[in-house]
Parts: C-alpha cells; structure tokens; sequence
C-alpha cells in the first residue's frame, strides 16, 4: 500500500521567512494529494490540494509542488506569521474507491514561527 | 452554518466501559469515516462509511464500532475490547473524492 515520508518533523522560522515540508509517496498511482493544518486542539483544517494533472498551485501565501517523477511534493508558506503556528499534514490518495479510504497521511511537521 | 460537529469534547473511560462518540454532519456527504491521532504519528483509518447502512473496517477497527442509520451521523463505540484507547478521535466526511473535512475532535482518556 501507500507509505507517505514527512520531512521535517519540526520546522523553526523567524516572521516573515519562508518555510518548506516536504513529503514522499511510495505508489506512483497517487493522483491526490491535500495539505492540513491542524492548531491544538483542534481538527485538522485543509489549506490547499493539488491533483496530479498539475505540477503546482498557489492559494495567496501558500503554494503545493508536485513532482510525480520523483514522487514528492512539497508545501511553501511565504511571509510567515505568527499564527501559521501549527502543525501540518501531508497525505496522498491512490486511486479506487468512491471515497478517501486508501488516503495515507504523513506524520506531521510543527511549525514554529517567532515573531 | 455546514460542518462536522463532534462531541463530547473530552471523554474519560473507565476499564471495562464502552463509550460512544458523536459525529454529526449538515454537509449532505455521503461517505463518512473515523480517525485515531496519536502524538508524532498521522492519522489512522478506523471505520468508514459511503452510504447508510453500510461501513468498512479501515486500518484498525479492532475494539472499535460503528453504526449508518441515518446519513448526517456516524457514531463510533470504543469497546472494552481496546486496550489503548487514549487517542485523540477525528470524524471526516466527504462527497465522493472532492475534499476531506474534519469535525474538531474528541479526546479520549482512561481513568
């Protein structure tokens, strides 16, 4: 089945600097994968997708790349602030189903931005 | 307002109890599905439901429970059968393979 790799798994930025986490995936039949924010407490929250007919998308300060070769795609948040805080997830989607049971996520990356 | 409502909040279990958790959703999704969050690891599949009176075992239903009788709920029951239930829960829905929505939560604990 799917296996999906999150790097890193903490992740400290000063405000206003870029910040980069990376995943892999394993099954190159993959076509979906969603990006989730999740704050303390709280359930996670989706922020972007991409599917795999595209190489990128931007949504304001945030941005996902697929790379489908390599089997990696990656999220970057521009102009951090304080509230990105959080604690993000990546998952990736085999095809088969009508629904996201095949969908596997990663383990997570704390996000940590100082002001 | 749509969305995925979750309760309690907090849950405390005592050994040998089964308890209930709600999932309720004024979406219109028809497939429903129930997660386990431990710290430092990614969501985990337990049960997931694509239409009324119908569920799946996921990745680790054991000790675990659901029913579909109606589309806007899906209840899961942690049975005494599970002997680490201390997890953070997640209710989801979605339409098809659109988007994946989240409910906030419930905390389980054991006392």
């Amino acid at each position: 089945g799917e296996n999906v790799e999150q790097h890193p798994s903490t992740l400290s930025v000063q405000e206003g600097d870029s910040a980069v986490i990376k995943c892999t995936y394993s099954d190159s039949a993959s076509n979906y994968f969603p990006w989730y924010k999740q704050e303390l407490g709280k359930g996670p929250q989706l922020i972007i997708d991409i599917r795999s007919n595209v190489g990128e998308k931007k949504d304001q300060r945030i941005a996902v790349t697929l790379n489908k070769t390599a089997k990696h795609f990656s999220l970057h948040i521009t102009e951090t602030q304080p509230e990105d805080s959080a604690v993000y997830f990546c998952a990736a989607s085999p095809p088969g189903g009508t629904g996201f049971q095949k969908l596997v996520f990663g383990t997570g990356t704390r996000l940590l931005v100082s002001p | 307002d749509g969305g995925i409502t979750q309760s309690p909040k907090y849950l405390f279990r005592k050994e040998g109890q089964n308890v209930t958790l709600s999932c309720e959703q004024n979406l219109n999704h028809d497939a429903m599905y129930w997660y386990r969050q431990d710290p430092g690891q990614g969501l985990r599949l337990i049960y997931y439901s694509q239409i009324v009176n119908d569920f799946q075992k996921g990745d680790i239903a054991e000790g675990y429970s659901v029913s579909r009788e109606k589309k806007e709920s899906f209840p899961l029951t942690v049975t005494s059968a599970q002997k680490n239930p201390t997890a953070f829960y997640l209710c989801a829905s979605s339409r098809g393979r659109e988007k994946l929505f989240f409910g906030s939560g419930t905390q389980l604990s054991v006392l």
